[in-house]
């Protein structure tokens, strides 16, 4: 299957301060990409939709102006969760889609966590 | 967005089969039938997809209802590895695309 990177995979951050995951689409072009917030053993929640080159489509009860989306490029997206605090510790994930498919490919996860 | 209904959890033995089921009644017609699983600390992996018809690839097979009011996903040999949290997702074939996960079933395998 199509291959998606994210990174970092760990980090750990001071409250206040903000950090940047980014999600990338290795062997595809990524006109759709996905990023979910997973709380130990629950689902994925999505957060927010974004496509190339247009304004991330956030979920009901998510932040836009603390959890920044960009979809820059057809195989860059990032997630700025800024000035973090300690509830914001969480696992969070990237997908991304192409035009031509149907399923979405995801990335390893980023684990953050806010002390 | 349509729903599914899975069980919370199944258990099986290694090298057996296994049978996960997922009801969507309310799936409409243009509706994409989608397993993803999820392993440990990992992110999800797709597994399969089907609309109508029965589909196999090297993961797995995905039997569909004839009224598609349900489907089946089918592991021929679990494995440990296979050991996961499976998520059974309905994905509109139209523009409006949409991946929301329910709670999915955990599998454990036994060895």
């Amino acid at each position: 299957g199509a291959v998606v990177s994210q990174h970092p995979s760990r980090v750990i951050c001071k409250s206040g301060t903000s950090v940047k995951i980014e999600c990338r689409s290795l062997d595809f072009q990524a006109t759709t990409m996905f990023w979910y917030r997973q709380f130990p053993k629950q689902s994925l929640m999505l957060m927010a939709t974004s496509n190339e080159g247009s304004k991330a489509t956030y979920e009901q009860g998510v932040e836009k102006d603390k959890f920044l989306i960009n979809h820059a490029s057809l195989t860059l997206s990032t997630l700025t969760v800024t000035s973090a605090h300690p509830e914001d510790s969480s696992f969070y994930i990237c997908s991304a889609r192409g035009q031509m498919n149907t399923e979405a490919f995801f990335g390893q996860g980023t684990r953050l966590t806010v002390v | 967005d349509a729903k599914t209904t899975q069980p919370n959890s199944m258990e099986s033995n290694e090298e057996e089969p296994v049978h996960l089921p997922c009801n969507h009644s309310t799936i409409s017609g243009t509706d994409y039938i989608h397993w993803y699983r999820q392993l440990p600390s990992q992110g999800p992996e797709y597994v399969i997809h089907g609309l109508t018809s029965n589909v196999n690839n090297r993961m797995a097979s995905l039997a569909i209802a004839e009224d598609r009011k349900s489907s089946t996903l089918i592991l021929h040999r679990a494995t440990l590895r296979d050991a996961a949290v499976y998520y059974c997702i309905l994905i509109s074939g139209g523009s409006n695309y949409k991946l929301t996960f329910g709670k999915g079933t955990l599998l454990t395998v036994n060895p």
